[in-house]
């Protein structure tokens, strides 16, 4: 059973340039969470996709986007980057219709802007 | 404005002695609590979890314990073992906003044999 999956596992990148990263979520999911995790610090959550739509948002400014695709998995777009925007994002899937079903979580994009 | 407080960054605890990982929220609108665990070059793994509804939640070695009064949590490890050395992410979140999860900062555990 295969889990959250998330590619590319690390990217460099230059300021100013676009990224998109990309995450399927484990089997029988149908939300897909993201999340950015600086150094040292928790996760903080950016958006949730459910239904292809965009659910709930955090405190992220435009320049982060997502889509969610019919075979739920999920893209995160960030544009204009900037240095800092480097960090480890993180993308979740969990049930949609259970209230407070756990998130399973993938391992990770390791993003670096240069 | 940091609503989820892990204020130990780091403990250190001998095998097969019990482990207490906390923390403190600030946000009542909070009504679920989770555990997570993370290894390096891994995503975090969910441990456990607890409505506001109770005060006390038991699976295996792991206890999560609530106190909404003192907007306080905690993690009961018992007995600890070397392979619970990870850094401990406690995070919460509002009546049916499951997927937004507030995160502490962790607590970096390390189980020495």
């Amino acid at each position: 059973d295969a889990g959250v999956t998330q590619s590319p596992t690390h990217l460099i990148k230059t300021r100013g340039q676009q990224v998109t990263l990309r995450c399927s979520p484990k089997s029988g999911h149908d939300t897909v969470s993201w999340y950015q995790q600086a150094l040292g610090q928790g996760p903080q959550f950016i958006f949730q996709y459910y239904e292809e739509e965009e659910r709930q948002r955090g405190n992220f400014p435009d320049r982060f986007s997502g889509h969610q695709f019919p075979n739920y998995s999920s893209e995160l777009n960030v544009n204009a980057l900037l240095l800092g925007d480097s960090a480890l994002y993180l993308c979740a899937s969990s049930l949609g219709q259970l209230v407070n079903s756990p998130l399973h979580f993938g391992n990770g994009t390791r993003l670096t802007v240069t | 404005d940091q609503q989820v407080k892990q204020n130990s960054p780091s403990l250190s605890v001998q095998e097969g002695r019990i482990s207490i990982l906390n923390c403190d929220y600030t946000n009542s609108m909070f009504d679920y609590f989770l555990w997570y665990k993370k290894y390096p070059a891994e995503g975090p793994t969910f441990l456990i979890s607890i409505s506001s509804i109770k005060d006390k939640n038991e699976d295996g070695r792991f206890t999560v314990f609530l106190n909404k009064s003192a907007k306080h949590l905690s993690l009961h490890i018992v007995p600890s073992q070397p392979g619970d050395s990870a850094v401990y992410f406690c995070a919460a979140s509002e009546y049916n906003q499951g997927g937004k999860l507030i995160f502490g900062q962790g607590t970096e555990l390390s189980v020495k044999p």
